[in-house]
């Protein structure tokens, strides 16, 4: 079974620039979310979708958007980049089920690393 | 607020030792997850263990084990026999009963553990 594939691995942008990032679930996950980790700030909660519906959203400007697709696939996507967004971008999915559970564990990906010029 | 707090930036070990990473959290939901995660040098975060709140025995998973003192609020990672391979970050993580039907997690700051021959 393939694992969660992100693409792509490495960008280079310059400020100003937009930047669409990729991620592919686990095979029969529905539920993506997308976390940023940084030196300074570590793993941060960027948002989640489950069945192309954002259910929760992390504490980031409104440049950070994403959207999931009926296949379960997720896009973000950040307008007007700044040096400070210059990080490593991690997609993860899990096999969530209505009604939550504690113990779902998030499977990632590698990650797409940004760098901000 | 939630939070997770591991005081290890950094851990060193002899290969076949066994070593202990610390992680002490901070909730005031009576309901919670627990989770270990170890992300090597590539970038993915790979899943290791978890430990319910409400679970009546330790967590254990192969080499890695959790050591949960739930009255001092700490969920230790234990590796046996620590092989060359376990050198990695390790990031301690938190699910809330309140977002028990979302994948978000608070991740800690990380330890880097190196193994030695």
């Amino acid at each position: 079974k393939a694992g969660v594939t992100q693409t792509p691995r490495y960008l280079i942008k310059t400020r100003g620039q937009q930047v669409t990032l990729s991620c592919s679930p686990i095979s029969g996950h529905r539920s993506v979310s997308w976390y940023q980790q940084t030196p300074g700030q570590g793993l941060q909660f960027l948002f989640e979708y489950f069945s192309e519906t954002q259910r929760n959203k992390g504490n980031f400007p409104g440049r950070f958007s994403g959207r999931q697709f009926s296949n379960s696939r997720s896009e973000m996507n950040v307008s007007t980049l700044e040096l400070g967004d210059s990080a490593l971008y991690l997609c993860a999915s899990s096999f969530r089920r209505t009604g939550g559970s504690a113990n779902e564990k998030l499977f990632f990906g590698s990650g797409t690393q940004l760098s901000v010029l | 607020a939630q939070k997770i707090t591991q005081t290890q930036p950094g851990m060193f070990v002899q290969e076949k030792e066994a070593v202990t990473l610390d992680c002490t959290y901070d909730t005031s939901d009576p309901s919670y997850g627990l989770f270990w995660y170890k992300q090597p040098s590539s970038g993915e975060m790979i899943f290791l263990i978890y430990q319910g709140s409400y679970d009546q025995q330790n967590a254990t998973e192969g080499r890695y084990s959790l050591n949960f003192q739930k009255a001092r609020k700490s969920a230790n990672l234990v590796i046996s026999a620590s092989q060359l391979g376990d050198s990695a970050m390790y990031f301690c993580a938190m699910r809330e009963g309140s977002s028990y039907n979302t994948d978000k997690l608070i991740f800690g700051t990380g330890t880097r553990l190196q193994v030695f021959p």
